[in-house]
């Protein structure tokens, strides 16, 4: 077990860019979770996918952010066209089935200047 | 949706205080978790308690699932306690974790 996975651990981007967040889960977990935590906030889920199906989307994902998990196995996170209100950390999580505990992994800490 | 309070949302002691977190929820859940964030933002796995109590060294927790509570407690607390504090649950109908606003503990020397 060697845990979640994230990369960058940082991200530095100019308003407008285009950034994307990988996240390898815990190799036997089949749900994968994205969530973001703004200063003095309690993480917000963003979606998640169980295998390469992502079955649930916040109203928080607007149409710049998009999430793939193809095959399966790792996922990424796109944001186009960053706001300076994407400055955040991002959370991937992963978990083996419904209701088993979730494992974070360290996060990508965003700041778009 | 599932509302998850805690209490309270700042906390300050002494090194070798003991402490208790208080978590409600608003409905019935099928998985409670606790989680310390540490200053880099690290989110670590306390405990997986849907119910019942369950003990790990210094830290302890109960979910009492029929009152809709589950507390944390932290006994001997050392400065390495400090940080923030989360209890997230699934239930009703979600299909993902929800947040807690979160404990903000500071343990000083």
């Amino acid at each position: 077990d060697t845990g979640v996975s994230q990369d960058p651990r940082h991200k530095i981007t100019k308003r407008g860019q285009n950034v994307t967040f990988r996240c390898d889960p815990i190799s036997e977990h089949n749900r994968l979770y994205w969530y973001r935590q703004t200063l003095g906030q309690g993480p917000e889920f963003l979606t998640y996918f169980q295998n390469e199906a992502q079955l649930e989307k916040s109203r928080l994902l607007s149409d710049r952010f998009s999430a793939e998990r193809p095959k399966g196995s790792f996922s990424t996170l796109e944001i186009q066209r960053t706001e300076q209100g994407d400055s955040a950390m991002y959370l991937c999580a992963s978990s083996w089935v419904l209701n088993s505990p979730l494992h974070f992994g360290n996060g990508t800490r965003l700041t778009v200047t | 949706g599932i509302q998850v309070e805690q209490s309270p949302p700042d906390l300050i002691l002494q090194e070798g205080a003991n402490s208790t977190l208080r978590c409600n929820f608003s409905d019935s859940v099928n998985n409670l978790q606790w989680f310390h964030q540490n200053p880099w933002g690290q989110l670590i796995n306390l405990f997986y308690i849907p119910s019942g109590t369950k003990q790990n060294g210094r830290l302890s927790a109960t979910t009492v699932a029929t009152e809709r509570y589950s507390l944390l407690y932290i006994s001997s607390s050392q400065t390495t306690d400090s940080g923030v504090y989360f209890c997230a649950v699934y239930g009703g109908a979600t299909n993902k974790l929800i947040f807690g606003t979160g404990t903000l503990l500071a343990v000083q020397p």
